[in-house]
């Protein structure tokens, strides 16, 4: 089965820029998804499609996939970004939804 | 506004089975799929299958094979999840998410927790 890998955690001080990674075997030729889990609160889509952002996203939310590797990036930093991200994808050999281990964002 | 709301929470016994609703509201209940994820406390997301809106098909996780069904009642745009001998392992919260084959599970609902003990 598919594997996506995601770095347990990442660290930022506010008002810098954030890379969350999710390796896989040619993701690159996937539709990664990219989910926010806040604390308590059920995950939110963030980004689609490796880049489109939905509907009252902020801009400084953005993605890019290529090779073997998916990336979310999150410009300007703020306290209330902290939370889990989780990026996903379909496999489609098997008609079953991936999800990456997550990755737990701090604001420093 | 699309949204999904899910049933109440759950105590049950090992051994014993649950069912999870979801009602859908705002967007044509038949032209989309709902996913069906959980997430064991402290632990990451995990899917355990999806079943489609316009006929019923479903796809199950491996995991939860022979163990899990999900329908829909389009008369009243739910879906639902039935979990059989459960397990403490099963202690989770378990979300629906609407979806589409290859697309994202863009509305999510408030989760339902479940907690099997004795």
């Amino acid at each position: 089965s598919y594997v996506l890998t995601q770095s347990p955690s990442v660290s930022v001080a506010p008002g810098q820029t954030a890379r969350i990674t999710c390796g896989g075997n040619y993701i690159g030729g996937k539709s990664v998804f990219w989910y926010q889990q806040r604390p308590g609160q059920a995950p939110v889509l963030v980004v689609s499609d490796d880049s489109d952002r939905p509907s009252g996203i902020p801009e400084r939310f953005s993605g890019s996939n290529s090779g073997n590797t998916a990336t979310l990036t999150i410009s300007r930093v703020e306290a209330g970004d902290e939370a889990d991200y989780y990026c996903q994808v379909w496999d489609s050999s098997s008609d079953h939804v991936v999800f990456g281990g997550g990755t737990k964002l701090t604001v420093l | 506004q699309v949204e999904l709301v899910q049933s109440g929470p759950e105590v049950k016994k090992p051994g014993a089975s649950m069912r999870v609703s979801c009602k859908a509201s705002g967007y044509l209940f038949s032209t989309f799929g709902v996913n069906w994820v959980r997430q064991a406390p402290g632990q990451g997301l995990e899917w355990m299958g999806w079943i489609t809106g316009y006929n019923g098909n479903t796809k199950y996780a491996q995991t939860f094979q022979g163990r899990v069904t999900m329908t829909t009642d389009t008369s009243t745009s739910t879906a639902f999840m039935d979990l059989r001998s459960l397990k403490s392992d099963d202690t989770a919260i378990y979300y629906c998410a609407r979806g589409v084959v290859v697309g994202a599970l863009d509305y999510w609902g408030q989760g339902t927790l479940l907690i099997v003990s004795s």
